[in-house]
């Protein structure tokens, strides 16, 4: 596609459910990466996958949190026993060549209830 | 620590004055600074990075190694830079991960 597409753009969970979110990015890019985004917060890094890899997971926040991206190109990511404060914007972004900017998708808000 | 801070939550400034965006960083090395804005209702999208020395929608920035900032400057504020403009780094090797600042809301008023 054209751009970073990630599904849905809202999520609205009881706590103690399982969400997932999928990022979908420019075809071709191999490079993706998730950030969450509290409320008055900047991006902060989750986990970042190189082709099927996830290369870097450091920020991922507990064993709650996965992500997968079998193909190398969709990736998705998984949230088990969801609480309020997993409640954030969920971004996804993906780039090309090593040192190319950045295509944010316009991110999932996730609301646990 | 690797840390990137913006202090000004908000910056309200009027049509046509000069706008300063303060950030300053903490890493140990070289890294790769960036400014990204998301405008209202739009994605997050890059604006400059420092390795490229160029001028965005007139806006420029300067890496200051020695005072470890990288502040984004416009001399005359237009009403459509309204926006959220976010600092970012990237550290050195492969990853590519970002650590962004809270960010900074710009107010421009009419």
């Amino acid at each position: 596609g054209a751009g970073v597409s990630q599904t849905p753009s809202n999520k609205v969970t009881e706590k103690g459910k399982y969400v997932e979110l999928r990022c979908d990015p420019i075809s071709g890019h191999t490079a993706l990466y998730w950030y969450r985004q509290s409320l008055g917060q900047g991006p902060e890094f989750l986990i970042y996958f190189q082709g099927t890899g996830a290369a870097d997971d450091s920020g991922l926040p507990n064993d709650r949190f996965f992500a997968v991206r079998p193909e190398g190109s969709v990736s998705t990511l998984k949230i088990q026993r969801t609480e309020r404060g997993d409640s954030a914007v969920y971004l996804c972004a993906s780039r090309g060549q090593t040192g190319g900017g950045y295509t944010f998708g316009s991110g999932t808000r996730l609301t646990v209830v | 620590a690797q840390r990137v801070t913006q202090p000004e939550k908000l910056l309200s400034v009027f049509k046509g004055a000069p706008v300063e965006l303060k950030c300053n960083y903490s890493y140990s090395g070289s890294p790769e600074l960036f400014w990204y804005v998301q405008y209202s209702r739009q994605r997050l999208q890059l604006l400059l990075r420092h390795i490229s020395r160029e001028s965005i929608k007139g806006f420029t920035a300067d890496l200051n190694k020695g005072e470890t900032s990288f502040h984004l400057k416009k001399p005359f504020a237009q009403e459509e830079d309204s926006a959220m403009y976010y600092c970012a780094l990237s550290g050195t090797g492969n990853t590519g991960k970002l650590i962004f600042g809270q960010g900074t809301t710009l107010q421009v008023k009419p």
